[in-house]
């Protein structure tokens, strides 16, 4: 079974509207992280936001957000008030295995409409 | 540094010459990971050092590759015979923790990659 599953390749949203990229994962750790990057087509690797496993609360990070449901293992992003900016892929990625295992999904492009 | 660099930030190499990528993480990061991305996809996890010492090299693909981290601080990714499916942007990233829980709250900081083309 995949670590990282994003399902949605690709996905197209109004500027100024929210976005929900999916991501789902798989792990038999008690304890692991969550987080999210976002690559844009400079190529650089930009951290966006962090979810530990025991955290009660989702995170929230300036217009990020994470939906983490641990029972269904999903950790999804949610982007607010989307930008031209907010375009580029998006990756979800899993640190488990007392850090030592970091890794990411297949990714998800997002495209911000004007 | 300020961040992680990386050299070369393009490497064009002919197939089976041998090429080194070199890795240059925060000073004092005691982690420093390697991933091979493909255009479009994610990044794929290579090897993974704690301090100099190599802990996981279960993604590098062939035994071609090959990863050093002498003095505990600067990496080379080392490919012998380079191969057309070598092809990638070669990515490295650190950070502060090494395997322990707190490491769980620390994100991986990345350079800007070494763009791998082999012709």
């Amino acid at each position: 079974a995949q670590k990282i599953t994003q399902t949605q390749p690709g996905m197209f949203v109004q500027e100024k509207e929210a976005v929900t990229l999916d991501c789902t994962y798989d792990t038999s750790d008690q304890s692991y992280g969550l987080f999210w990057y976002k690559q844009p087509s400079s190529g650089e690797m930009i951290f966006l936001i962090y979810q530990g496993s025991y955290d009660e609360q989702n995170a929230t990070e300036g217009r990020y957000s994470l939906n983490f449901q641990k029972a269904r293992k999903s950790a999804n992003l949610v982007i607010s008030a989307s930008q031209l900016g907010d375009s580029a892929m998006y990756f979800c990625a899993i640190d488990e295995d007392y850090g030592q295992n970091f890794v990411f999904g297949p990714g998800t492009r997002l495209s911000v409409l004007p | 540094g300020a961040g992680v660099s990386q050299s070369p930030r393009y490497k064009v190499a002919k197939r089976g010459q041998d090429v080194a990528l070199r890795c240059d993480p925060i000073s004092g990061h005691v982690s420093l990971f390697w991933y091979q991305q493909a255009l479009g996809q994610g990044p794929e996890f290579l090897t993974y050092f704690q301090n100099e010492a190599q802990l996981d090299k279960s993604g590098l693909p062939s035994d071609r590759f090959f990863a050093e981290r002498p003095e505990g601080s600067v990496s080379t990714l080392k490919i012998q015979r380079t191969q057309q499916e070598d092809s990638a942007v070669y990515l490295c990233a650190s950070r502060l923790a090494g395997t322990e829980t707190s490491s769980y709250n620390s994100p991986l900081h990345f350079g800007n990659g070494t763009r791998l083309t082999v012709t």
